[in-house]
């Protein structure tokens, strides 16, 4: 499977955008690129996929870069309870099983 | 609509022991998951059935630990002859089908070994 580099940890002040970093160079054509989050003592949760182009949702937006080879996850306006581990995923369609990685603990300071 | 449901949130047992963990999936999902995770670890990935087969157990870690889904639906994670090393947190999530959309994790249950 293709592997992603994330940092392991941010930091940004509450009320702010945040920009979370996904380096996935190896990405094959047909490779999903999924972000699932972490809470603390919770499993994790989707939060969005994207193939090429850039994707929003309710929770967060996904700009995916021209080749490919990076992605950055975007919350507009980080409130306290977006702390979290957030994986950034390669998926296969109709892929089963993920491979996390150690993804990136975001801290949101008040 | 209840999410994905597991039992006991916490079990403590002693070296050498079984022990069961169960999974509730969301109901109507085909696909069932189970993962492991250890401290500031990712979950890794252990087992996953497509109705009542096991279709990839290329995760388990060796012949001690089992899983079973007899009717579809509930899971059951079976781990024989406990070990300190087995202490984690296991995951279930369910999917609706193995399409590579997004899977429903439950909160896990975090197993002690001692």
């Amino acid at each position: 499977d293709a592997k992603t580099t994330q940092p392991n940890s941010m930091e940004s002040n509450e009320e702010e955008p945040v920009h979370l970093p996904c380096n996935h160079s190896t990405i094959s054509g047909t490779d999903y690129i999924h972000w699932y989050r972490q809470l603390p003592s919770q499993g994790p949760e989707y939060v969005i996929h994207g193939l090429t182009s850039n994707v929003n949702n309710r929770m967060a937006s996904l700009a995916i870069a021209e080749d490919r080879k990076s992605s950055t996850l975007i919350l507009h306006r980080a409130t306290l309870r977006d702390a979290a581990v957030y994986y950034c995923i390669l998926r296969v369609p109709g892929g089963d099983k993920i491979i996390f990685g150690k993804g990136t603990r975001l801290h949101i300071l008040p | 609509g209840a999410g994905v449901s597991q039992t006991p949130s916490n079990k403590v047992t002693e070296k050498g022991k079984y022990v069961e963990l169960r999974c509730d999936p969301i109901s109507g999902h085909t696909a069932l998951y189970w993962y492991r995770q250890s401290l500031g670890q990712g979950p890794e990935f252990l087992i996953y059935f497509q109705g009542t087969g096991a279709a990839d157990d290329s995760g388990l870690p060796n012949d001690r630990f089992f899983a079973v889904r007899p009717e579809g639906s509930v899971s059951t994670l079976k781990i024989q002859r406990t070990e300190r090393g087995d202490s984690a947190v296991y995951l279930c999530a369910s999917s609706f089908g193995t399409s590579g959309g997004s899977q429903f994790f439950g909160p896990g249950t975090r197993l002690t070994v001692l």
